[in-house]
């Protein structure tokens, strides 16, 4: 069974600062795809950025990257530069596929991460 | 603004009424998927459909039926819902990725803003 843990329920940020928000993943299937998502309060889930498990590179999308250790099992995401309209809660999720190519999204707990001025 | 657009935005309905919600997204993807999100909680798989087939029911209450009329469409019907089903529900979409278990990992699922279900 796939397992995504979030385990910082809250993050505080400063304005213009970087913070690293936590994932870690369980999974035994050899081919998966991680995802972060943003949830501001109006309910839609925004992507952000994704991984896949054969990527060599890590992945960036502007002031987001993902910081992929394999062997560790972790995609932590980095925020460069914070504003805020960052604040929100970010949910780490891991994909397998089903057999005709969908794929079953599982999300973590979530962090809900306050920019400050 | 969100290429996936759910309606209604907000709902309140009582335990015996039947209402439907509806998603409909323009991308050309072939597999939708419905998720419900407690608060403070995250979204949990209600169903998926690829090429306009159920492929998923994650044991979901039969008060909650899904139906996908076109590659276009996916709506939720409630009926004899019940004041713990109050919840956001979100409608998602994805592309059909293909290859082998080894196969690169591809694609995004597109989530709309979703519907905000009270039930009374």
């Amino acid at each position: 069974a796939q397992k995504i843990t979030q385990t910082q329920p809250g993050m505080f940020v400063q304005e213009k600062e970087a913070v690293t928000l936590d994932c870690t993943y369980d999974t035994s299937d050899p081919s998966y795809g991680l995802f972060w998502y943003k949830q501001p309060s109006s309910g839609e889930m925004i992507f952000l950025i994704y991984q896949g498990s054969y990527d060599q590179q890590n992945a960036t999308e502007g002031r987001y990257s993902l910081n992929f250790q394999k062997a560790r099992k972790s995609a932590n995401l980095v925020i460069s530069a914070s504003q805020l309209g960052d604040s929100a809660m970010y949910f780490c999720a891991m994909s397998s596929r089903g057999n005709t190519g969908f794929q079953k999204l599982v999300f973590g707990t979530g962090t809900r991460l306050l920019v400050s001025p | 603004d969100t290429e996936v657009t759910q309606t209604p935005k907000h709902l309140v309905m009582g335990m015996t009424n039947k209402k439907s919600l509806k998603c409909e997204q323009h991308m050309g993807h072939r597999a939708m998927y419905w998720y419900k999100q407690k608060a403070k909680k995250p979204p949990e798989l209600m169903f998926v459909y690829s090429y306009e087939k159920l492929s998923i029911n994650e044991s979901v209450p039969s008060r909650f039926s899904p139906e996908c009329p076109n590659s276009s469409l996916l709506n939720l019907h409630l009926h004899a819902l019940q004041p713990e089903d109050s919840a956001l529900y979100l409608c998602a979409s994805s592309t059909l990725t293909g290859g082998g278990p080894t196969s690169p990992f591809t694609g995004e699922l597109f989530f709309g803003e979703g519907s905000r279900l009270t039930v009374l």
